[in-house]
């Protein structure tokens, strides 16, 4: 089966563009997250959904920063504008949560962002 | 204070010793505890979770939990060059949030 799958997975632009990254869950998942990580912060949590319903976006950063899941396989994480403190790796996770799944998030490969 | 800490290291342990990983979090609540190992440049994938307070074994990767001193920790076995990593502590906050540590860099030397 295909994991969490994210793209793309280097972007490159330049301070004030706005900036797309793209998810896609594992098939059957009713859970997805959206993390961010740099050296200085970890990992943090940006926002998740349920059934394709954002449930907590208390991590976004700023208004800058939009995400949507129109439909259960595909989700974006939007910054506009963007600014080079965005630089960071992006994860995007999805779970399922039944009440056997151990609670188990797979993680995508992540897409690293540099904001010049 | 962080809600989840942990030594950031480095961690040097020599091959074929107990790699011994620590974590204390700050909400007495928390009920779900998990390791990740992180390898550079790759994504965080699970290797251990705990409920109960206690160890919990799997291979050559044991979980302890304590609940009472709000401290979770992670030993590895006989430990190969092959488990030089990141190792994440996370703990769930509400119904799927995960809090995670700033991870605990680990090498181990052959």
């Amino acid at each position: 089966d295909a994991g969490v799958i994210q793209s793309p997975r280097h972007e490159v632009t330049e301070m004030g563009q706005e900036v797309t990254l793209r998810c896609k869950p594992i098939s059957g998942h009713d859970y997805l997250f959206w993390y961010r990580q740099t050296m200085m912060r970890g990992l943090e949590l940006l926002i998740y959904f349920n059934n394709n319903v954002p449930i907590d976006d208390s991590g976004m950063p700023e208004d800058r920063f939009s995400a949507k899941m129109p439909n259960a396989s595909f989700s974006t994480l939007k910054i506009q504008p963007s600014e080079p403190r965005d630089s960071a790796v992006y994860f995007c996770a999805s779970s399922w949560g039944g009440k056997d799944t151990g609670d188990t998030q797979y993680f995508g490969p992540g897409t690293r962002l540099t904001v010049l | 204070q962080k809600e989840v800490e942990q030594n950031s290291g480095p961690l040097s342990v020599p091959e074929g010793a107990i790699a011994s990983l620590n974590c204390t979090y700050s909400d007495r609540g928390s009920q779900s505890f998990f390791w990740y190992r992180q390898y550079s440049g790759k994504s965080p994938e699970l290797i251990m979770s705990i409920y109960s307070n206690g160890d919990k074994e799997d291979g050559r990767f044991t979980a302890q939990l304590n609940k009472a001193s709000q401290y979770v920790s992670l030993l590895i076995r006989d430990s190969q060059p092959s488990d030089s990593a990141t190792y994440l502590c996370a703990v769930k906050r509400g119904a799927q949030k995960l809090v995670f540590g700033q991870g605990t860099r680990l090498t181990i030397n052959p």
